[in-house]
């Protein structure tokens, strides 16, 4: 199995402040790797996929980069509707992994 | 729009099968994709359990493949998940999906449903 390690696991942030949260993959998953935004008692969002296309409507600060086992997810100019927890998911394989998640709290 | 609700009991004995029904609104599953069950324990990540083509296709979570069973009926535009001898580390949000294919993978979720909750316990 490919495993996935997020860090940090948990960060505090400012409105206007840019965020860069960072995937591990224990081995290459190429571009296949995706992330998604989710907040307390809802579903998770599918924000980003082939490490940097962005989902329909997701707004621009989101973007993503990296390739083979290392990535990172940035957020420019954090909103207030920015505050969640954010998962990688690689999508080279079976079986699919998660990351462990990084929740971003407000400072 | 695709919508996708989960249904199934809330509560499960150990020892039992829990079984749990995806219905999807807006989108025939015979015309193509992936479906697929993720669950998030409590406070805890996201785990992938097993995805099937409406074909009939099926790939499970090897961790969970021996007590796992994924089917689809198209008749009723559902596809359903179930996980035998479950245990209280089965306690989990449970979610459906439909894969999203993009950049050369299909192994992407979205759209999700709300998710249910299922609890193990006596």
């Amino acid at each position: 199995d490919i495993q996935m390690t997020q860090s940090p696991s948990s960060m505090s942030a400012s409105v206007g402040d840019t965020v860069t949260i960072t995937c591990r993959a224990s081995q290459g998953v190429s571009s296949w790797l995706a992330w998604y935004q989710q907040k307390p008692g809802k579903a998770p969002k599918f924000l980003i996929y082939a490490t940097s296309t962005l989902q329909s409507g997701v707004p621009s600060r989101f973007s993503g980069s990296g390739s083979g086992t290392d990535f990172t997810l940035t957020i420019s100019s954090l909103q207030p509707e920015d505050f969640a927890t954010y998962y990688c998911q690689q999508g080279s394989s079976f079986p699919l992994t998660f990351g462990g998640g990084t929740k971003v709290e407000i400072k | 729009q695709v919508q996708l609700q989960e249904s199934g009991p809330g509560l499960v004995k150990p020892s039992e099968t829990l079984s749990l029904t995806c219905t999807v609104s807006g989108y025939s599953i015979s015309t193509d994709y992936f479906w697929g069950w993720i669950r998030q324990p409590p406070g805890k990540g996201l785990e992938w359990i097993a995805s099937m083509y409406h074909s009939g296709s099926t790939y499970y979570n090897p961790s969970l493949k021996s007590r796992v069973t994924m089917s689809v009926d198209p008749s009723k535009n559902q596809f359903s998940l179930n996980l035998s001898s479950v245990t209280a580390a089965d306690t989990a949000m449970y979610f459906c999906a439909r894969t999203y294919c993009g950049g050369g993978s299909c192994n992407w979720f979205d759209p999700w449903g709300q998710g249910t909750l299922v609890t193990v316990s006596s």
